[in-house]
């Protein structure tokens, strides 16, 4: 089975400008969420994704936002960036049964966005 | 609120001893899933083992072991017979599993294995 995979490994943009993130679920799973991590700290949550529905999301502001297509695969949208967006963004994808019972996560490498 | 706490920056274990590597938590939630993920430098998190709040006895997976005291809310990840390729950051995390979208992280500790 294939696993997460995301695009693309590094970015770099400058301040102001807006992005995109790309995540392919690994086969069989049907959730994706997003993580952001700063250089030396632990993954932030930023949203889930479900069903192609925002499903649930942390303390992020309004100009993150995400999709999630049919074959789950997702985006990350980022606009108006900032000094601070710089850090490494973790997709992880999970399978979610009907009963709201998660799995495991499984992560990709990452996009490592730099904002100069 | 959830948190997750790793007291230890950095540790150094020599090659082919034991480590462990301490994980603290705080939640008010009766059920609940400690995990500890390996992220080398390429940036991946990588599964390691996982622990549910009602299981009875400690997880094992090959030479990971969790050593879960619920009453003192720790989990702490025991690796045995470290090897070179041990080295990498390794994070604490925790998800409530019914709330299941929020998995909050801990600041991770930075292993390193000496030859």
């Amino acid at each position: 089975e294939t696993g997460v995979t995301q695009s693309p490994t590094h970015l770099i943009k400058t301040r102001g400008q807006q992005v995109t993130l790309r995540c392919s679920s690994q086969s069989g799973h049907n959730t994706v969420s997003w993580y952001q991590q700063a250089l030396g700290q632990g993954p932030q949550f930023i949203f889930q994704y479900y069903r192609e529905e925002e499903n649930g999301r942390g303390n992020f502001p309004p100009r993150f936002s995400g999709l999630q297509f049919p074959n789950y695969s997702s985006e990350l949208n980022v606009n108006a960036l900032e000094l601070d967006d710089s850090a490494l963004y973790l997709c992880a994808s999970s399978f979610q049964s009907g009963t709201g019972s998660t799995y495991g996560y499984t992560f990709g490498s990452g996009t490592r966005l730099t904002v100069v | 609120a959830q948190k997750i706490t790793q007291t230890q920056p950095g540790m150094f274990v020599q090659e082919k001893e034991a480590v462990t590597l301490d994980c603290t938590y705080d939640t008010s939630d009766p059920s609940y899933g400690l995990f500890w993920y390996k992220q080398p430098s390429s940036g991946e998190m990588i599964f390691l083992i996982y622990q549910g709040s009602y299981d009875q006895q400690n997880a094992t997976e090959g030479r990971y072991s969790l050593n879960f005291q619920k009453a003192r809310k720790s989990a702490n990840l025991v690796i045995s017979a470290s090897q070179l390729g041990d080295s990498a950051m390794y994070f604490c995390a925790m998800r409530d599993l019914y709330n299941n979208n929020d998995m909050r992280f801990g600041a991770g500790t930075r292993l390193t294995v000496k030859p």
